[in-house]
Order: C-alpha cells, then structure tokens, then sequence
C-alpha cells in the first residue's frame, strides 16, 4: 500500500520568503508523485508532477519539487512567496498498478503574511 | 482550455434518497476518476474507470455506490440510499495514464 506524509498541516511565511512544504511517501513501487493546490471552494488544480527523468520538475506559479529517492522525498518549493499563493497544498502518490489511483496526504495550509 | 465539470455544485438530499452526481471530463482523456473529501479530511479515492468498466475500486466503494458513462461524455456517480455520513465534496477527475486533472467538485449535503 501507498502513503503519504505531508510534515506541517500549516504553515505561515511571509511575502517574499522561501516557501518549504514538505512530503515523504512509501511505495511499493518507483512512485509517481504529484502536488496540487486548492483555493478555498475550488477544486484541486496541478501544481506540477514527476513521473520519470529529471529528478528537479518545475511547476506553474514558480513552484517546483525535487525527488529524492534515497529520503522518500518530494517537498515543494518556491523561493519567493506571494500573497496569492495561500492555499491548501496536497501531495499525492499515484498506484500504476491499482488504476492509477491517487492516495493524498493529508494537506499543508500555507498562509503568507504581508 | 479544456477543464472538467461537474453539476450540480451543491447537492442537499434527505438520508436514504438517490442522488446522481454528474461530470463531464475532458474530451480526449481515457481514464476517469472519482474522489470524496469529507469536512477536514483528506481526499479518498473512491473508484477508477477505463474502457466502459471499473479498473479500481476502493473499500469505500460498495454496493452503495455506482459509477457509468451512460453517453460519449457525461459520466456519473449515483449513490443509493444516502446516509449522514456521505455529507462529502465529490471530486470527479480525469486523464491519461500519468496525470489527472479534477473538477471543482459538488458538495453533497445530506440531512
């Protein structure tokens, strides 16, 4: 079974610091990971996603993620924080051999102070 | 751009009615998807669907529970006899192989 461990369920910057959220999952398999965020009563909307290939992907809004296998890892990342990046942030893991299933982690809200 | 989307946004049934919930998913994807997020909790998977049949289904997902594509582009979740605890945000995403892209959900109440 898949799990996802997303370290902080909040977290607060300010505008314009690093923003750091972090994730480590276990898979049985090489893991296809993701990031999504959602704004309040929206959807959950693609931040960016590693599959294979380069271990550092970037993702929209200056986000990226780096993974790292020997930790388990694949925190987010964006060097300067905006006020429109507060929202709630999902890590997730994807089963290939279970119909593609995602299994989240349980969300990091992240809110940046002016 | 395409996007995916659902109807109703919000849903209020009395416990142990029906309810159907609809999405339209993106055009060219092959691989459908629904998820629930209860108030505060984290997004469960509830069941995949690929080539007209369920490919994966979790332990949520029982005789409750059933999903269809009754036509080329709907494709639905329909809930028998709902309970208080279904009171939920209802995802339905879609994709490819690797990726998958939601829509903005319904909020199913049930009283």
């Amino acid at each position: 079974a898949q799990s996802v461990t997303q370290l902080g369920s909040h977290v607060s910057v300010s505008e314009g610091a690093l923003v750091l959220l972090r994730c480590n999952y276990s898979s049985s398999v090489p893991p296809y990971l993701f990031w999504y965020v959602q704004y309040p009563n929206q959807g959950l909307q693609l931040l960016l996603k590693y599959t294979t290939g380069a271990t550092l992907v970037k993702g929209i809004n200056g986000f990226e993620a780096e993974f790292k296998k020997s930790e388990t890892s694949f925190h987010l990342t964006k060097p300067s924080a905006h006020m429109s990046d507060a929202a709630e942030y999902f890590c997730a893991v994807s089963d290939y051999n279970a119909g593609n299933m995602l299994t989240f982690g349980g969300g990091t809200r992240l809110m940046v102070k002016p | 751009e395409p996007e995916v989307t659902q109807t109703p946004s919000h849903q209020v049934t009395q416990m142990g009615q029906e309810v159907i919930l609809r999405c339209v998913p993106i055009s060219n994807h092959l691989y459908f998807y629904w998820y629930r997020q209860i108030l505060g909790q984290k997004v469960e998977f509830l069941v995949s669907f690929y080539n007209n049949e369920i490919s994966e289904k979790s332990e949520i997902f029982d005789d409750q529970f059933s999903v269809e594509r009754p036509d080329g582009s709907n494709f639905t979740l329909k809930i028998r006899s709902t309970k208080l605890e279904d009171s939920a945000m209802y995802f339905c995403a879609s994709g490819g192989a690797n990726e998958q892209y939601f829509g903005p959900g319904t909020r199913l109440t049930v009283t």
